[in-house]
Order: structure tokens, then sequence, then C-alpha cells
């Protein structure tokens, strides 16, 4: 299995309060992406990176931001949480885009308690 | 970017070959099929993917026809450890925007 590590495993917190999630990988893949995975809407893109210092925006990128200053590590911040942001998040990696469809390979998720 | 229809469950019995069709009738000359696996509790893990005819591993086979506009992921003598969600992705996966996951098929294998 593709070496990504996801952390916190599960995390509950309050309305209001910041949180980051970790995403850590061991295979020096270039794209990194993050999804959250809500009953009835399968996974949804929230952002991605295509090198160090270099993301952009998901399907839903709204109440969240990402950084990225080393390949092995991608971050995911929610300034200030909200409910509905209480969700399943997975990280992915992929070794390259383009005209070859590369295969995403994926993390064991966060799951993300806002009360 | 290519939508994606697929049966929201399906029930199969151990032993049994199970077929899983999805229609991708806008698939672009570019765009691959991939077929991923989800158990709960875990992130979706990917099984096969195909451009067209036929690609076989050791987990599945995907069957493309000419026209590209649906594939069939196979799984040969299901046990009760494929009960998952299958899904089917069509694209080039340009930075990840076109992996657009849809609900996915839920498999269920009964003994």
């Amino acid at each position: 299995d593709a070496g990504i590590t996801q952390s916190p495993r599960h995390k509950v917190t309050e309305t209001g309060t910041p949180v980051t999630l970790r995403c850590h990988q061991t295979e020096n893949h270039r794209y990194m992406y993050w999804y959250r995975q809500d009953p009835g809407h399968g996974l949804r893109l929230i952002h991605y990176s295509y090198g160090v210092k270099d993301t952009d925006k998901g399907e839903v990128s709204d109440g969240y931001s990402v950084s990225r200053s080393k390949t092995e590590d991608f971050l995911l911040t929610l300034e200030s949480a909200t409910s509905s942001q209480t969700s399943v998040y997975f990280c992915a990696i992929s070794e390259s885009a383009g005209q070859a469809n590369q295969p995403q390979h994926f993390g064991d998720g966060t799951r993300l308690s806002i009360l | 970017l290519a939508k994606t229809t697929q049966p929201i469950s399906m029930d199969s019995y151990e032993g049994q070959e199970v077929n899983i069709t999805c229609s991708h009738n806008n698939i672009a000359t570019n765009d691959y099929i991939t077929w991923y696996q989800q158990f709960p509790s875990q992130g979706p893990r990917f099984i096969i993917q195909g451009y067209k005819t036929k690609v076989t591993n050791e987990v599945a086979s995907l069957f493309i026809p000419a026209d590209r506009k649906s594939s069939t992921l196979s799984l040969p003598r299901v046990s009760l450890s494929d009960t998952a969600v299958y899904y089917c992705l069509v694209g080039p996966n340009n930075y990840g925007q076109n992996f657009v996951f849809g609900p996915g098929t839920r498999l269920s294998v009964l003994p």
C-alpha cells in the first residue's frame, strides 16, 4: 500500500475553532489531494497540490485552506470550523497527471466532528 | 467532464461472478476508465484501469466495448470480503479536477 498517513484519525472540536489536518506521504509523489466524503455525495475534491507551494481549489473549497511547504506534507486547515464541515476527510496522492490516467492512492481518512 | 452512471446497489452470493456496469456516454478520446473499491472506514483503493477492450489483473477484469460508452467491472467468485462500495471514474486526471466520485455501487455479498 502507498505510504500515506493522515493525522489525527479522529477529532472532535467546537464550532469556531481552527482545525488542521495533516497528510504525510513517503512516496515522493508530486500530486496531493484533499477530499471530503459525506453520505449521498461520494467524495468531493476540496483542494489539490501539484508541487511544493503550488495549490489550487477544487469543487468545495470554501472555508478551507491548504499549504504544502514540503513534498511529503499537505495540510488542510479549517480557519473557523462550522458544523457543516463535519465529515470524513481523505488525502490522496498520485505520481503524475496528464494524458495517461494516473490512479490516486488514498489514506485511511480523518473523521472530524464539529459540535 | 464525463459523467458516469452505475447502479446504486447490488446483491450477490459467495462464489458467484459479479458484473457492475458503468455508463459514460460522453467519454472523451483521452479519458481512461478507473475503478476503485472502498470498505467502511477506509479510503478508496485502486482496483483496475483501462482504455479499451479488456484488462485483467489478479483482482478483477474490466471490459470496455469499442464505443467506450460503458464499461463492466467483473469480480470472479466473490467472497464476503468483497462487500464494499465500487466507484467508476472517467477522466484524464488533470490535477484531480476530473476525478469526480459519484455515489458508487454498494455490493453486498451474502453467504
